[in-house]
């Protein structure tokens, strides 16, 4: 066990919805990313927060948003959501902001029909 | 900009047999290596890691060495067994500021009894 969870675990929904995956980050750990995997993209880099404020952007679509709140755990907002949006998110945390290793959630698998 | 590469799976193997995964790096500076593994239907767990040239990384009979002359960080283990079968990532840590984990395209490994 990681010690960071995600919810909810699964998630079914229509194209043109929004959707809200939520994270709690270790205990201690003040770092939070959320990535999105999928077959033909692999492991795609999302976006990065630190004690509340974003601190680095990866591949993230504008209809893609999230943020980090006071008790540190994060939510990722996807709207007007695509087929292609199909995909497992996961969360991960860390001590720092840079260097220390990444502990990662087991993921919310999202299919869009 | 920073990136990993790996050799593409699947990887088939015996119970017993001698395992190696390559992956090799393009980074500025001086990056931090991580090898990820993820079993089915699970998220990412850090299987090892190094964050200095010649480094040895271990865990769970899995090795690899940081090789800055070759820019590789390759997975060993001596006798696999089936519950290695996993999907293995290569990752590194540019450094700085972010703790952006860039990751490879994953390996798939499968050990037959």
């Amino acid at each position: 066990d990681s010690g960071v969870t995600q919810t909810p675990k699964h998630l079914i929904t229509a194209t043109g919805q929004r959707v809200t995956l939520r994270c709690s980050p270790r205990s201690g750990d003040l770092s939070v990313y959320w990535y999105q995997q999928s077959l033909d993209q692999g492991l795609q880099f999302l976006i990065q927060y630190y004690n509340g404020e974003e601190r680095a952007k990866g591949n993230i679509l504008e209809r893609f948003s999230a943020q980090q709140f006071p008790d540190l755990h994060s939510e990722l907002n996807l709207s007007s959501l695509e087929l292609g949006d199909s995909a497992l998110y996961f969360c991960a945390s860390s001590v720092r902001q840079g260097g220390s290793p990444l502990h990662f959630g087991n993921g919310t698998r999202l299919t869009v029909t | 900009g920073n990136s990993v590469t790996q050799m593409e799976g699947p990887v088939t193997l015996s119970e017993e047999a001698f395992l190696t995964i390559n992956c090799t790096y393009t980074a500025t500076g001086y990056p931090s290596l991580f090898w990820y593994v993820q079993y089915p239907g699970e998220g990412l767990q850090l299987l090892l890691k190094a964050t200095k040239a010649d480094d040895k990384g271990s865990n769970k009979g899995f090795e690899a060495t940081y090789r800055k002359e070759t820019t590789s960080f390759h997975l060993e283990k001596g006798s696999v067994q089936v519950s290695d079968s996993a999907v293995y990532f290569c990752a590194l840590i540019g450094g700085g500021a972010t703790n952006k984990l860039i990751f490879g395209t994953g390996t798939l490994l499968a050990v037959q009894p």
